[in-house]
């Protein structure tokens, strides 16, 4: 009865690969999130979906693509991986947009080699 | 944008009660959130406040003064479950986006 769930939890990859990240919640959200958390732990917002639609795209470079096929998923592929995209990679979901509280996946640990 | 300042790092000994700021700098402010993340783990959601004054729930209390752009967390009779990362994180109006500080570090010892 996993609320959101990530898989893989743990990737480790040489640079230039290419690597998808999935992101599953069973709460009945409408809204789900990408998060990059850096070695300083600091968690910055990446994307954001509500409804399979693209809300939010930070400044992120675009060899990452979010993809969300329903309201219940939302994946991440990342191409030709850099050094630099080594992190810790957080799915979350919301019950709508605005002030609603996010809920966390469990992480993926993304290591690039 | 936003600018949201914590401290880095606290010890505190099982038992005390440890008080945890944060400072932020933003328009259209629409809450403030607090998540606790253990080491390698999902931050969690502790508790929200969007309008000033203290909310409690067990242990843990957030108080929020929106004029001073301040709020706290205090964990009371800690316990060492909770040793963790203490995350504040700022709402605005018209997007979903949380801003998230550095979050706060605190180590609890017998």
């Amino acid at each position: 009865d996993t609320a959101v769930s990530q898989t893989p939890k743990y990737l480790v990859t040489q640079m230039g690969n290419d690597k998808s990240i999935k992101c599953e919640q069973n709460l009945g959200h409408d809204t789900m999130y990408w998060y990059k958390q850096d070695s300083k732990k600091f968690l910055k917002i990446m994307f954001s979906y509500n409804n399979k639609e693209l809300i939010i795209n930070e400044t992120v470079p675009n060899r990452f693509s979010p993809k969300s096929p329903d309201k219940a998923h939302l994946n991440l592929h990342i191409n030709s991986l850099e050094l630099g995209d080594s992190a810790v990679y957080f799915c979350a979901s919301s019950l709508g947009t605005g002030a609603d509280t996010q809920y966390f996946g469990p992480g993926t640990r993304l290591t690039v080699l | 944008g936003q600018n949201i300042d914590q401290p880095t790092e606290m010890t505190a000994t099982e038992g005390a009660i440890v008080q945890i700021n944060c400072t932020y700098q933003t328009s259209g402010f629409n809450g403030l959130f607090w998540y606790q993340q253990h080491a390698g783990e999902a931050p969690t959601f502790l508790s929200y406040n969007v309008l000033d004054g203290l909310e409690e729930k067990g242990r843990f209390s957030s108080f929020l003064s929106r004029s001073k752009g301040y709020s706290y967390l205090l964990l009371k009779e800690l316990q060492m479950k909770d040793s963790a990362s203490y995350l504040c994180a700022v709402s605005r109006y018209g997007n979903n986006r949380l801003a998230f500080g550095k979050g706060n570090q605190v180590v609890v010892i017998p």
